[in-house]
């Protein structure tokens, strides 16, 4: 497909485990946005990279979200010890290097749900 | 920091009614503003923005002046169409060349449209 993918669509979890969530971007965008989503609430910036390193990860809410994207495209958002808090939609958005602002393609999200 | 604030939804209209939705927002500096949409179903899109005061950004028949002096990004359609029933997101980016996707968001405004 040429848009965002992320996967799972659903994921449901048990407090304390360990989840993945992947994000695969558009074809040749180096720039990638993770978001979260809670109920009710617009998106908040998590962490964004350009290529495989993080650029900015001052969104990260605790050490027990970590992201990657190890070969400049795919991307991981990896958080440990979940927390019924941590419900919510994940979104991911890819870009270009010279997009202008805002220039953003999300994806459709993964929502999880912390039991 | 910054925020953004929408007006409270959800908002219901008849099809070919005049469509307002209020954005404000606090910022330092010069942000640039955006409208996002998202469908049912699908990811955020960009609908349209505006980088600089008194910039109107247009699309789809929806327009929104940037408006310094207000503080406001108010979004606007003459006549709107069951299609566009939809969730709007009203947001900022100031994180200028280094970081064009790091977004504010709104908390976002339901709208329906009914035939």
């Amino acid at each position: 497909g040429a848009g965002v993918s992320q996967t799972p669509s659903n994921k449901v979890t048990e407090k304390g485990k360990y989840v993945e969530l992947r994000c695969d971007p558009i074809s040749g965008h180096t720039a990638l946005y993770w978001y979260r989503q809670s109920l009710g609430q617009g998106p908040e910036f998590l962490i964004y990279f350009q290529g495989t390193g993080a650029a900015d990860d001052s969104g990260l809410p605790n050490d027990r979200f970590f992201a990657v994207r190890p070969e400049g495209s795919v991307s991981t958002l990896k958080i440990q010890r979940t927390e019924r808090g941590d419900s919510a939609v994940y979104l991911c958005a890819s870009s270009l290097t010279r997009a202008g602002p805002g220039e953003l393609f999300f994806g459709e999200g993964s929502r999880l749900t912390v039991l | 920091g910054d925020s953004v604030t929408q007006m409270e939804g959800p908002v219901t209209l008849s099809e070919e009614a005049f469509l307002t939705i209020n954005c404000t927002y606090t910022a330092t500096g010069y942000p640039s503003l955006f409208w996002y949409v998202q469908y049912p179903g699908e990811g955020l899109q960009l609908l349209l923005k505006a980088t600089k005061a008194d910039d109107k950004g247009s699309n789809k028949g929806f327009e929104a002046t940037y408006r310094k002096e207000t503080t406001s990004f108010h979004l606007e359609k003459g006549s709107v169409q069951v299609s566009d029933s939809a969730v709007y997101f009203c947001a900022l980016n100031n994180a200028g060349g280094t970081s064009y996707g790091k977004l504010t968001f709104g908390q976002g405004t339901i709208l329906t449209v009914h035939p």
